[in-house]
């Protein structure tokens, strides 16, 4: 089992372009999320999935898309980077629902917009 | 939406005491409260949690305790070591409906471990 892998590791982005973060877990996890970690600020939630076709929004979404079409994957989406995006961003997944069940995190993106 | 306040931002301790952190929450219908860890450059680990329907859980030398009266709760690590230096952070986590699903966490606690 690779748990939950995330790529790229790092990120130089140009303000106003665009990438996409990818995420994916090999544990048959039905719920995914996506949360930045800046300095002092704890970890938030960007977006999340309880399942293949479903997303909903958290508490910092805009500037973000995502979507799940398999299980396994669940990319992020910037689609005009901001300075104010540069992050960490952490990718995790549990089972169910993360207040009954464990969530595993992901090692991690740090994303720098210029 | 559910808040989580958590203190102090930085703690620092002598190899061997004992070091305590706490948070605060504000939604009553939180249920589920899990603690993380996290190295420097690390991702976030899970290290212990405690459900609403119990007051203390151990795990060797760390333990939760939670008062749903007062909605706080707190992480006790016991005969520190260099190696519980971190970052810590408080989650609260099962309300249903309003503010966004899944778990709210605290800001994070730099526990340093004085040898």
């Amino acid at each position: 089992n690779a748990g939950v892998t995330q790529t790229p590791k790092f990120q130089v982005l140009k303000t106003g372009q665009s990438m996409t973060l990818q995420c994916a877990q090999d544990m048959n996890h039905e719920y995914m999320s996506w949360y930045r970690q800046d300095p002092g600020m704890g970890l938030r939630l960007i977006h999340y999935s309880v399942g293949a076709g479903i997303t909903d929004q958290g508490e910092v979404p805009n500037g973000y898309n995502v979507s799940r079409s398999t299980t396994e994957d669940f990319p992020l989406r910037l689609l005009s980077a901001a300075p104010s995006q540069t992050s960490v961003y952490f990718c995790a997944s549990s089972y169910g629902r993360p207040e009954v069940n464990e969530q595993f995190f992901g090692p991690g993106t740090r994303l720098t917009v210029l | 939406g559910e808040n989580v306040e958590q203190h102090p931002s930085t703690l620092s301790v002598q190899e061997g005491d004992s070091a305590v952190i706490k948070c605060t929450y504000s939604d009553s219908a939180s249920n589920y409260f899990p603690w993380y860890k996290q190295e420097l450059g690390k991702r976030p680990q899970l290290i212990i949690d405690i459900r609403s329907n119990v007051g203390e859980k151990k795990d060797q030398r760390i333990a939760v305790t939670l008062n749903k009266t007062a909605k706080h709760f707190s992480l006790h690590i016991t005969e520190t070591q260099p190696e519980d230096s971190a970052v810590y952070f408080c989650a609260a986590g099962g309300v249903a409906g309003g503010g966004a699903d899944g778990l709210t966490f605290g800001k994070g606690t730099h526990l340093i471990i004085q040898p």
